[in-house]
């Protein structure tokens, strides 16, 4: 089946510790984005991605990285410096850039220790 | 920035009843999505539709750009209609889609 899949579902973070959520398509789309979620709002873009080997800021990337090294994968890394990471994280892909249907992953929740 | 607005915040429907959900941004847009988040946080495409009018079984939508807002229509609720609806926008040539802050529906059985 086509679609969009990231994990962990659920991931733990200690202090001063560094994660990376996995996100995968294989919808065969050009570009990818990482949304930040919290409790009771909308979604914020963190970062996003037209091309391999290219990625832009988006509001809120402070704290967090990424690499498309990979058309089908676009991994992000919440690190030490995100001093509030607690937040449900959604990657999402499109066909083309700028404006295309938007198609969503199931999230991986993220919780601090 | 531009600015998305969405009503009412919250709804609570018996079950079988319509609904109907508005979407307001402050400036001229390109792109505008609805989206439904179930319970367990997947969102779902209802609607790719920057304007005109689009039906797809009990849901339809209409987009007034000239006018800046977007309506949701939801008929027969069902119980599984329930999560949050969000409206976002976007401009051509631009990856940015900003979102509402949802509203928030529940269908009572």
């Amino acid at each position: 089946d086509g679609g969009i899949t990231q994990s962990p579902k659920y991931l733990f973070r200690k202090e001063g510790q560094n994660v990376t959520l996995s996100c995968e398509q294989n919808l065969n789309h050009d570009a990818m984005y990482w949304y930040r979620q919290d409790p009771g709002q909308g979604l914020r873009l963190i970062y996003y991605s037209q091309i391999v080997n290219d990625f832009q800021k988006g509001d809120i990337a402070e704290g967090y990285s990424v690499s498309r090294e990979k058309k089908e994968s676009f991994p992000l890394t919440v690190t030490s410096a995100q001093k509030n990471p607690t937040a449900f994280y959604l990657c999402a892909s499109s066909m083309s850039t700028g404006g295309e249907t938007q198609y969503f992953g199931p999230g991986t929740r993220l919780l601090v220790l | 920035g531009i600015q998305v607005e969405q009503s009412p915040p919250d709804l609570i429907l018996q079950e079988g009843a319509n609904s109907t959900l508005r979407c307001n941004f402050s400036d001229s847009v390109n792109n505008l999505q609805w989206f439904h988040q179930n319970p367990w946080g997947q969102l779902i495409n209802l609607f790719y539709i920057p304007s005109g009018t689009k039906q797809n079984g009990r849901l339809s939508a209409t987009t007034v750009a000239t006018e800046r807002y977007s309506l949701l229509y939801i008929s027969s609720s069902q119980t599984t209609d329930s999560g949050v609806y969000f409206c976002a926008v976007g401009y051509s040539g631009t990856y940015k889609y900003i979102f509402g802050t949802g509203t928030r529906l529940k269908v009572l059985a």
